[in-house]
C-alpha cells in the first residue's frame, strides 16, 4: 500500500519568513495530493491540492509543487503570519483507492 | 463547513464499557470515514464506508466496529473500551471516494477511557 513520509515534524519560523514542508510517497499510481491545515482544537480543512497532471499550483501565499519522478511534493508558505500557526497534513491517493494516506503532520509555529 | 456533525463531542467512560460515536451528514455524500488522531501518529483510518451497509477496515480497526444503515449516518462502536482507545475521533465524508476529491471532516469527538 501507499506510504507517505512528512518532514519536518516541527517547523519554527519568524513572521514574514517562508516555510516549506515536504512529503514523499511510495505508490507511483498516486495522482491526487491534498494538503490540510488543522488549527488547535479544530478539524482538518483542505487548503490546497494538486493532481499529477500539473507540477505546481498557487493560491495567494501558498503553493504546492509536485515531482512525480522523485515521488515527492511540497507545501510552500510565503510571508508567514501568526495565523499560519497550525498542524499541516499532506496526503496521497489514487483513482483505484477510496483511501487517502496521510503523513504524520508538521506543527508550524510562526513567531511574531 | 460541510454539513457534518459528530456526537457526542466529549465523552469520558470507563474501561470495559461499550461506546458508540455518531457521525451525521446532510451532504448526501457516498463515502464516510472514521479516523483517530493521536500525537505523533497523525490521522489513522479505523473504518470506512462506500455505501449503505458497505463498510471495510482501515489500518487500526481492531477493537472497533461500524454500521451504516442510512446514507447520512455512520456509527463507530467500541465494544469494550480500553485506555488505548483514548483519542480524538474524526469522521470525514467525500463525494466520490475515489481519493481524488476533498474530504470534509467533522468537528471531532474527544474520548477518554479511564
Amino acid at each position: 500500500g501507499e506510504n507517505v513520509e512528512q518532514h519536518p515534524s516541527t517547523l519554527s519560523v519568524q513572521e514574514g519568513d517562508s516555510a516549506v514542508i515536504k512529503c514523499t510517497y511510495s505508490d507511483s499510481a498516486s495522482n491526487y495530493f491534498p494538503w490540510y491545515k488543522q488549527e488547535l482544537g479544530k478539524r482538518p480543512q483542505l487548503i490546497i491540492d494538486i493532481r499529477s497532471n500539473v507540477g505546481e499550483k498557487k493560491d495567494q501565499r501558498i503553493a504546492v509543487t509536485l515531482n512525480k519522478t522523485a515521488k515527492h511534493f511540497s507545501l510552500h508558505i510565503t510571508e508567514t503570519q501568526p495565523e499560519d500557526s497550525a498542524v499541516y497534513f499532506c496526503a496521497a491517493s489514487n483513482r483505484g483507492s477510496y483511501i487517502p494516506t496521510f503523513g504524520r503532520g508538521t506543527s508550524l509555529i510562526v513567531h511574531p | 463547513d460541510a454539513g457534518i456533525t459528530q456526537s457526542p463531542r466529549h465523552k469520558v467512560t470507563e474501561t470495559g464499557t461499550p461506546v458508540t460515536l455518531r457521525c451525521h451528514q446532510t451532504e448526501n455524500h457516498r463515502y464516510m470515514y472514521w479516523y483517530r488522531q493521536d500525537p505523533g501518529h497523525g490521522l489513522r483510518l479505523i473504518h470506512y464506508s462506500y455505501g449503505v451497509k458497505d463498510t471495510d477496515k482501515g489500518e487500526v480497526s481492531d477493537g472497533y466496529s461500524v454500521s451504516r444503515s442510512k446514507t447520512e449516518d455512520f456509527l463507530l462502536t467500541l465494544e469494550s473500551a480500553t485506555s488505548s482507545q483514548t483519542s480524538v475521533y474524526f469522521c470525514a465524508i467525500s463525494e466520490s471516494g475515489r481519493g481524488n476529491n476533498e474530504q470534509f471532516f467533522g468537528p471531532g469527538t474527544r474520548l477518554t477511557v479511564l
